[in-house]
């Protein structure tokens, strides 16, 4: 089973900072924080993933609270091409993915 | 090359048929997988190979035969499927299996849908 819990979905202006909440509370040591994103009908993309330590890539930003509990996607200038159901995964092993967020970005 | 090809897109059957899904990767990745996705619901695991050995098999049905002839090629032999077996298939790699921190590229996946 999954064992993260996303909101079931989002909506943000185009041009503005989505951020997308992922609550893991009982996330072991050794577990990575990864996510992906699904753009409909196309295969999963890797964003990005991190253990302990705040990640970020030129795709987004990944901030990861200090007890591990929750960790935040961050896509810095959200574009149309940006809405996708967002996954995010702990693992320390196989890919398990949850329900998503499906995020909507307006113009 | 960071792509994971997968032929045909879209594929349909019916129950008596036997068809195979074909997957490529070319960036030297020595763990394949082989996922399904109902419509509207995340990817599950079927398959995993890991130096062309079969690693883990998510309990599925015997009527999806998984094959890994090399270490750039995964194959997917389907026979006898029902029409609940309609789905998404994605195909991914990575580096080596169960390594968190390698991350796993996805191909495009093949549609399929069994009449």
């Amino acid at each position: 089973d999954a064992k993260t819990t996303q909101p079931p979905s989002m909506d943000c202006a185009e041009g503005r900072a989505a951020n997308l909440p992922c609550n893991h509370s009982t996330i072991s040591g050794n577990e990575y924080v990864y996510w992906y994103r699904q753009i409909h009908s196309q295969g999963p993309q890797y964003i990005i993933h991190g253990l302990k330590n705040n990640e970020t890539n030129e795709m987004a930003s990944l901030i990861i609270t200090e007890d591990r509990k929750s960790s935040t996607l961050i896509l810095p200038h959200a574009t149309l091409r940006d809405t996708a159901v967002y996954y995010c995964i702990v693992r320390v092993g196989k890919l398990i993915f949850g329900t998503g967020t499906r995020l909507q970005v307006f113009p | 090359d960071t792509e994971v090809t997968q032929t045909p897109k879209h594929l349909v059957m019916g129950m008596t048929n036997k068809k195979s899904l074909k997957c490529e990767q070319h960036m030297g990745h020595r763990a394949m997988y082989w996922y399904k996705q109902k419509a509207k619901k995340p990817p599950e695991l079927m398959f995993v190979y890991s130096y062309e050995k079969l690693s883990i098999n998510e309990s599925v049905p015997s009527r999806f035969s998984p094959e890994c002839p090399n270490s750039s090629l995964l194959n997917l032999h389907l026979h006898a499927l029902q029409p609940e077996d309609s789905a998404l298939y994605l195909c991914a790699s990575s580096q080596v299996s169960g390594n968190p921190y390698n991350e796993q590229f996805f191909g495009p996946g093949t549609r399929l849908t069994v009449l």
